[in-house]
């Protein structure tokens, strides 16, 4: 079975500064990944995906997130913050066969300071 | 294209009582998956509908119940409302052209409060 782990459950940066948020999947072959970004009271917004291929992949609102096999790690990155991304980030891992359901990490809250 | 939809946002019940929301998906998915997500559980699956058929099923009691119609849209019910019961249940919807597994539309939330 998947599982993913998000180690941080809050981050905090100040604005104009770099950002890094990390993600540990565990899944047996090579998985789909994704990142959801949800702003207080709103719905999960889908920042990035990566599935095969290049393993930096580029996703909106200038976010960025790397693919690493070898440390089964989905980071992702921005390097310069905006207060506007202050947020709950969600990375996620889909099977290519078998269930349907992605599995969810618990989610890092990212709060950004002026 | 007009993304998910869900009704109603905002709701407030009594223990005992129950609900049903409504999911309206982005037009030609045919996967609708509901979740809850309260602070202290995070994103929890409830269930996942692909062509009016139960596909997959989370850890939730039979309280919890949905369904699809043929037009794709999707409601889920509640019974016996407990206070636990509060929380935002977020709709998505998946299946057009070249999905993955995993890439979900979410709708804004139906905001449940149980008093």
């Amino acid at each position: 079975a998947q599982s993913v782990t998000q180690p941080d459950i809050h981050i905090t940066v100040s604005e104009g500064a770099s950002l890094e948020l990390r993600c540990n999947y565990s899944y047996g072959a090579t998985p789909y990944l994704f990142w959801y970004v949800q702003s207080p009271g709103q719905g999960l917004q889908l920042l990035l995906k990566y599935f095969s291929g290049d393993t930096l992949v580029q996703g909106i609102k200038g976010f960025e997130a790397e693919f690493k096999r070898s440390q089964s790690s989905f980071n992702l990155r921005k390097p310069s913050v905006h207060w506007s991304d202050a947020a709950e980030y969600f990375c996620a891992v889909g099977a290519s066969g078998g269930s349907y359901i992605p599995t969810f990490g618990r989610g890092t809250s990212l709060i950004v300071h002026p | 294209k007009a993304g998910v939809t869900q009704t109603p946002r905002y709701l407030i019940k009594t223990r005992g009582q129950q609900v049903t929301l409504s999911c309206s998906p982005i037009s030609g998915h045919r996967s609708v998956s509901w979740y809850q997500q309260t602070p202290g559980q995070g994103l929890q699956f409830l269930f996942e509908y692909f062509s009016e058929t139960q596909r997959n099923k989370g850890n939730f009691p039979g309280r919890f119940s949905g369904r699809q119609f043929s037009n794709s849209r999707s409601e889920m019910n509640v019974s016996t409302l407990e206070l636990g019961d509060s929380a935002l249940y977020l709709c998505a919807s998946s299946g057009g052209q070249g999905a993955l597994v995993g890439e979900l539309f979410f709708g804004e939330g139906s905001r449940l409060t149980v008093l």
